[in-house]
């Protein structure tokens, strides 16, 4: 039962363009939804956040949308870097006592110089 | 301050083994959870420990089991080891129990043959 999706396995673009990297939920019941990093041979690492009470959250370059009704979320990072280049995956959590995070499979980005 | 380390980092053991993996949180964090990665399969949550209780446990068999000391310092163990066992566990810090953001340490690569 994958409650989040991330179907785009990798994603190429081109220095100084946009990334979006999507993610779809399937539990109505999340409170917050997050985008974590990996770099090879790295622990993932927190990147930006969104409750659920939101649609939009920015921080720099990154900017995640949460559309509720169609259950998908975005990351945009704009402009895109070569240090971008790594796996990234979303996540989703309910802060109840059934806390945890449920990843999806992860999106492998390559920013291209 | 110091990451979330985990030791060993690579561990090669044979089917029917048993292993035991560590992790130390960033100081002064109480709740660890871990996290099984495989490829295409993205993280997948294991359990999370808090002031040495279990207080959530993923869709995993009863070999994998896990502890916390009074130092914060977490354990997990996996018996009877199977060749789908050969993967990335990951550990995650935070500060309180039931937090989103949580810090990954590198991670143990385990392969079972």
């Amino acid at each position: 039962d994958q409650q989040v999706k991330q179907n785009s396995p990798s994603l190429s673009v081109q220095e100084g363009r946009i990334s979006i990297l999507n993610c779809d939920y399937t539990n109505s019941m999340f409170d917050y939804f997050l985008w974590y990093k990996k770099y090879p041979a790295e622990g993932p690492t927190f990147l930006i956040s969104i409750s659920s009470i939101k649609d939009k959250n920015e921080d720099g370059r990154f900017t995640v949308f949460l559309n509720k009704s169609a259950k998908h979320l975005s990351l945009h990072i704009v402009p895109s870097q070569p240090g971008d280049s790594a796996v990234y995956f979303c996540a989703a959590m309910r802060m109840d006592s059934s806390y945890k995070l449920i990843f999806g499979s992860g999106t492998r980005l390559l920013v291209r110089p | 301050k110091a990451g979330v380390t985990q030791t060993p980092r690579y561990l090669i053991k044979t089917r029917g083994q048993q292993v035991t993996l560590s992790c130390s949180p960033i100081s002064g964090h109480r709740s660890v959870s871990w996290y099984q990665q495989t490829p295409g399969q993205g993280l997948q949550f294991l359990f999370e420990y808090f002031s040495e209780t279990q207080r959530n446990k993923g869709n995993f068999p009863g070999r994998f089991s896990g502890r916390q000391f009074s130092n914060s310092r977490s354990e997990m163990n996996v018996s009877t080891l199977e060749l789908g066992d050969s993967a990335l566990y990951l550990c995650a810090s935070s500060l309180l129990a039931g937090s989103y953001e949580q810090y990954f340490g590198p991670g143990t690569r385990l392969t079972v043959t």
